[in-house]
Formats: structure tokens, sequence, C-alpha cells
């Protein structure tokens, strides 16, 4: 079945430092792909997605690239900040379905 | 625009009660899915509704149930309460078709079990 697969945490890091989560996927076809952050105490905000290969989804200084040959969505950010602090999940959702599989989640910790 | 809503946000209920949820989708979304949260098994999907029919279930027991009714809100219940249902349990709406919109989360709500 479908998968995701997703660096463990968490991450630490210094604010302004550049931050890498890989993200893997095993998915028949070409899913669509995101990446979802949550806060403390909260549900889950979208924060990009894409739906083609080699597509580039991004959002708030955070960016993404769908990479069919590795099977890759890795989320990068140049400049963390200590409110980028939150849980990050990758997710995909099969194509022609609606449900989405996710990963088990990165916690990102950055420090002042 | 109102965002997802859920509630309660959160409950207690003892072992052998049973428990209805509730979710509101953002106006006009017709897809309503919820998914299950712990520590240890992560995001686990549950059930999803589209125009007041259950289009995909995930892999839980009879227990679990849902249905969504005629202005798309949602309703979960989980029947005879284990330990193990305590969890934060999502709710997320999306215009409807396939995954590729994006699906908005609710807050959840947080049940725990003694």
């Amino acid at each position: 079945g479908d998968s995701v697969t997703q660096m463990e945490g968490p991450v630490t890091l210094s604010e302004e430092a550049f931050l890498t989560i890989n993200c893997t996927y095993t998915a028949t076809g070409y899913p669509s792909l995101f990446w979802y952050v949550q806060y403390p105490g909260e549900g889950l905000q979208l924060l990009l997605k894409a739906t083609k290969a080699d597509d580039k989804g991004s959002n708030k200084g955070f960016e993404a690239t769908y990479r069919k040959e590795t099977t890759s969505f890795h989320l990068e950010k140049g400049s963390v900040q200590v409110s980028d602090s939150a849980v990050y999940f990758c997710a995909l959702s099969a194509v022609g379905y609606s449900t989405l599989t996710f990963g088990k989640g990165t916690m990102l910790l950055v420090s002042p | 625009k109102a965002g997802v809503t859920q509630t309660p946000r959160y409950l207690i209920k003892t072992r052998g009660q049973q428990v209805t949820l509730s979710c509101s989708p953002i106006s006009g979304h017709r897809s309503v899915s919820w998914y299950q949260q712990t520590p240890g098994q992560g995001l686990q999907f549950l059930f999803e509704y589209f125009s007041e029919t259950q289009r995909n279930k995930g892999n839980f027991p009879g227990r679990f149930s849902g249905r969504q009714f005629s202005n798309s809100r949602s309703e979960m219940n989980v029947s005879t309460l284990e330990l193990g249902d305590s969890a934060l349990y999502l709710c997320a709406s999306s215009l409807g078709g396939t995954g590729n919109y994006g699906y908005t989360f609710g807050s959840g709500t947080r049940l725990t079990v003694v």
C-alpha cells in the first residue's frame, strides 16, 4: 500500500539556519504530495502542495519539489525562525482518491 | 470565512461509554474526513463522507462510525470506548473530488478515556 517516510526528529536548529526535512513516498502513479504543519495544541495547517512531477510548492519561505525519479518531496527553508517550531507532516493523496496518507511527523525546534 | 469547527474541544469519558464528536466544515465544502492522531500510531484515516455518503473507510473496528448531514456537517461516534481510543480526533474538509485541493483541518477534539 501507499506509505510516506519522514526523517525522525527532533530537528534542532538555531535561528536563521537552513532547514531540510526529508520525505520519501511509495505509491503507484503520480500521487499529490503535501506538507502540513501542526503547532502545539492545534490542528494541521496545509503548508504547501504539489500535484505533478517537477512541481514546486512554496509558502511562507518553505519550498518542496516533487521528484518522481527519487520519489521524494523534501521540505526546505533558507532561514528558520523561532516561530517555525512545530511538527511537520509529509502526506500523499493517491491518484483518484481523496484520503491522505501521512508520515510520522518531524518535530522542529528553533532556538534564538 | 469560518474555518472547520470541531466540538467539543476536550472530552473525558469512561471505558464502555459511547461518545459523539461533531464537525462543521467550511461553507461550500462537501467532503469531510476524520483522522485519529496518537503518539504511537500517528495520523490514521478513519472515514470520509461526500454528499452524505461514506466514500472511503479506514481500517478501524465497527465501533467507529460516522455520518454526514445534508448541510455537510458530520458526526463521528465511538461506542464501547476503550482506553486505546484516547486520541486527538481531527476533522478535515475539502471542496470534494480528489485530494488535489488539499484539506483544511479543524483544531480537533481531544478524547481521554479513563
